[in-house]
């Protein structure tokens, strides 16, 4: 499972509320990522980390924000919940720049 | 911008039987193509990975084809079981610097059922 835990499982947040998921990896990568899941679009890419204090934006990254200050943990932040973001979030890693990616178990978050 | 269909949606097949699920796109400059299971409230696990300069890749019952020319890929199921029932994605990387990593871009899935 490439050493990837993903906290909390589930949440359930009020609209206008911050929270903030965690990405923990075991194995010290350089590259890490975050996505969304919705019915009709598949996975989307939030951001990604190429190293400590290193990080981009992808394709939906409006409303987030991402942390990272140690290899192991990235931190995906959103400041102020809506009822959009409701999804499942999934955190990725891949091991080399550009090579085969693993994948935790994902975040139900729901914004009510 | 890279587009990625995956048809059918849905599939379902008696058990034993060998099948075929597609994938295209529309750029074919891609670096490599990733197929995925899912099973159902679950995370994605990693089933192939074709560079671009492959023509395919095996593991056990499962093979997949990449067709760069013509946008396609495809992953063949031999023998199918329940146990194969998920949903399979596929997923391009288009390659980038020491600063772009690799960032994917999904297709959105066949729900494969394997019926006994």
């Amino acid at each position: 499972d490439a050493g990837i835990t993903q906290s909390p499982r589930h949440k359930v947040t009020e609209t206008g509320t911050p929270v903030t998921l965690r990405c923990h990896q075991t194995e010290n990568h350089r590259y890490m990522y975050w996505y969304r899941q919705d019915p009709g679009h598949g996975l989307r890419l939030i951001h990604y980390s190429y190293g400590v204090k290193d990080t981009d934006k992808g394709e939906v990254s409006d409303g987030y924000s991402v942390s990272r200050s140690k290899t192991e943990d990235f931190l995906l932040t959103l400041e102020s919940a809506t009822s959009s973001q409701t999804s499942v979030y999934f955190c990725a890693i891949t091991p080399h720049r550009q090579g085969e990616a693993f994948f935790g178990q994902g975040t139900r978050l729901t914004v009510v | 911008k890279q587009e990625v269909t995956q048809i059918p949606a849905a599939l379902s097949v008696p058990e034993g039987e060998n099948l075929v699920l597609n994938c295209s796109f529309t750029d074919s400059a891609i670096y490599n193509l990733q197929w995925f299971r899912q099973d159902p409230g679950k995370g994605l696990t990693s089933l192939l990975l074709i560079q671009s300069s492959q023509r395919e890749q095996t593991s056990g019952r499962l093979n997949a084809s990449l067709d760069k020319s013509s946008g396609r890929s495809t992953l063949y199921i031999a023998a199918s079981q329940p146990g194969d029932s998920a949903t399979y994605l596929c997923a391009l990387d288009m390659g980038g610097g020491e600063t772009s990593g690799s960032r994917l871009t999904f297709g959105e899935g066949t729900q494969l059922t394997v019926n006994p």
